[in-house]
């Protein structure tokens, strides 16, 4: 059974940069790894995906090492409003069965 | 940019009634998924959708639930009899393809509340 596990929170100040790392130790070999964020009452929302080594967006990075078995968020200067939960995306080995990450509360104080 | 839309937002339900939770994927996407959320816990898949037939379901999906795609643009989930232990939000996601990893799009959830 895959195990997809986070920190619970952390919390971190405005301006910093934040990493929350994810550990998927049973991820389907061809399968992408994404990173949700998720207000309360709302939907997770797509911040980033990849598959191995780096990728950057517009709001985050994903460092991905080569045994695939974690995954980092990398969120520059954050702000109050990136107050959420974090959470991993990724597939059960051998299926297209998804396994969201614990979750971590993320809280960016002033 | 296109939204995965959910009704209702909330459904309060007498236990061991049916209920249907429906959702309007984005309008390409050809896989669908139901996942929950009981409150306070991370979001669990409950069941993927593609080519009008299920590909894959959790352990949670037993004979009590069932999804359908009624026409070309509703999904729908159905608890037959629901139990107190149903009482979670229902996210309704879509993808364009998942063979090339395109990120699932999630609606903004059914509060489904058994009484």
């Amino acid at each position: 059974l895959a195990k997809t596990t986070q920190p619970i929170s952390m919390d971190s100040y405005e301006g910093q940069e934040v990493n929350i790392t994810c550990s998927h130790n049973n991820i389907a070999t061809n399968d992408y790894i994404t990173w949700y964020q998720q207000f309360p009452s709302q939907g997770p929302r797509f911040i980033i995906q990849g598959y191995k080594t780096k990728v950057t967006n517009e709001v985050a990075s994903l460092f991905i090492p080569a045994d695939r078995k974690s995954s980092t968020l990398s969120l520059p200067r954050v702000s109050l409003s990136d107050t959420a939960v974090y959470y991993c995306l990724v597939a059960t080995s051998g299926t297209y069965k998804y396994i969201f990450g614990t979750g971590t509360r993320l809280k960016v104080l002033a | 940019e296109p939204e995965v839309t959910q009704t209702p937002s909330h459904q309060v339900t007498q236990m061991g009634q049916e209920v249907i939770l429906r959702c309007v994927p984005i309008s390409n996407h050809l896989y669908f998924y139901w996942y929950r959320q009981i409150l306070g816990q991370k979001v669990e898949f409950l069941v993927s959708f593609y080519n009008n037939e299920i590909s894959e379901k959790s352990e949670i999906f037993d004979d009590q639930f069932s999804v359908e795609r009624p026409d070309g643009s509703n999904f729908t989930l159905k608890i037959r009899s629901t139990k107190l232990e149903d009482s979670a939000m229902y996210f309704c996601a879509s993808t364009t393809d998942r063979e090339d990893n395109q990120p699932q799009h999630f609606g903004d959830g059914t509060r489904l509340s058994i009484l």
